[in-house]
């Protein structure tokens, strides 16, 4: 399975500002996911980003509040603009093998916003 | 559309006893069904999952899951619960040809000493 790292792991922010989470993959993926996961909730899908092309966007996120960016096939971002503590959120990023089968989470992001 | 119900919130078990977790399931096409585990603080870890074939499919720790068909369900078993399996449990589903997981709400499992 593919190893999946995020960065930073968490971070406490002020309101009206952005922050830019890394994901690092050890292994080249075609597809790359973005979720989220409010307290006490499940996980939603922000995003599907694919190395080459515009992220695909779930009904309810926009690009100028989550965007993306896949650079290459190990690697993508995804910053959270100009926060508010609604944002307060664990982000995880996810990559499907190689089969088209599974999908693999990072660690997570655990972000407050203040 | 897909969807997936855990219909426990918590389920409470002592250890040594077996276990189970509940899921059902909707797609319009054939299904491909995931059990994840996510500890306190963690990442979601991947248990186990049904594409085709044998309808009891085992995977990490000792956990089990299988499928039913006609009940449209993929309940999460172990023979013998430990207390570190305490933790935070989720089913997902995607329809055969679509590449977005759904996820269930989630069950927590607390297996007591």
């Amino acid at each position: 399975s593919a190893v999946i790292s995020q960065k930073p792991s968490r971070d406490i922010c002020q309101r009206g500002t952005s922050l830019t989470i890394q994901c690092q993959v050890d292994s080249q993926v075609t597809m790359m996911f973005w979720y989220r996961q409010q307290p006490g909730q499940s996980l939603t899908l922000i995003a599907t980003a694919n190395q080459g092309s515009e992220a695909t966007y779930e009904s309810g996120f926009v690009i100028d509040k989550f965007p993306i960016s896949r650079p290459n096939l190990t690697f993508s971002t995804l910053t959270v603009s100009n926060m508010s503590p609604e944002d307060s959120s664990i982000y995880l990023c996810s990559v499907l093998d190689e089969g088209g089968e599974t999908q693999y989470f990072g660690p997570g992001t655990r972000l407050l916003v203040l | 559309a897909q969807s997936v119900a855990q219909p426990e919130d918590q389920v409470n078990v002592a250890e040594g006893n077996p276990l189970t977790v509940k899921c059902t399931y909707s797609v319009s096409g054939n299904p491909y069904l995931f059990w994840y585990v996510q500890y306190p603080n963690r990442g979601l870890q991947f248990l186990l999952k049904y594409i085709t074939g044998d309808n009891l499919v085992k995977g990490s720790y000792g956990f089990e899951a299988e499928f039913n068909k006609s009940q449209t369900s993929f309940h999460l078993k172990k023979p013998s619960a430990l207390v570190s399996d305490s933790a935070l449990y989720f089913c997902a589903v995607r329809d055969e040809g679509y590449s977005t997981l759904t996820f269930g709400k989630g069950t927590m499992l607390l297996v007591s000493p």
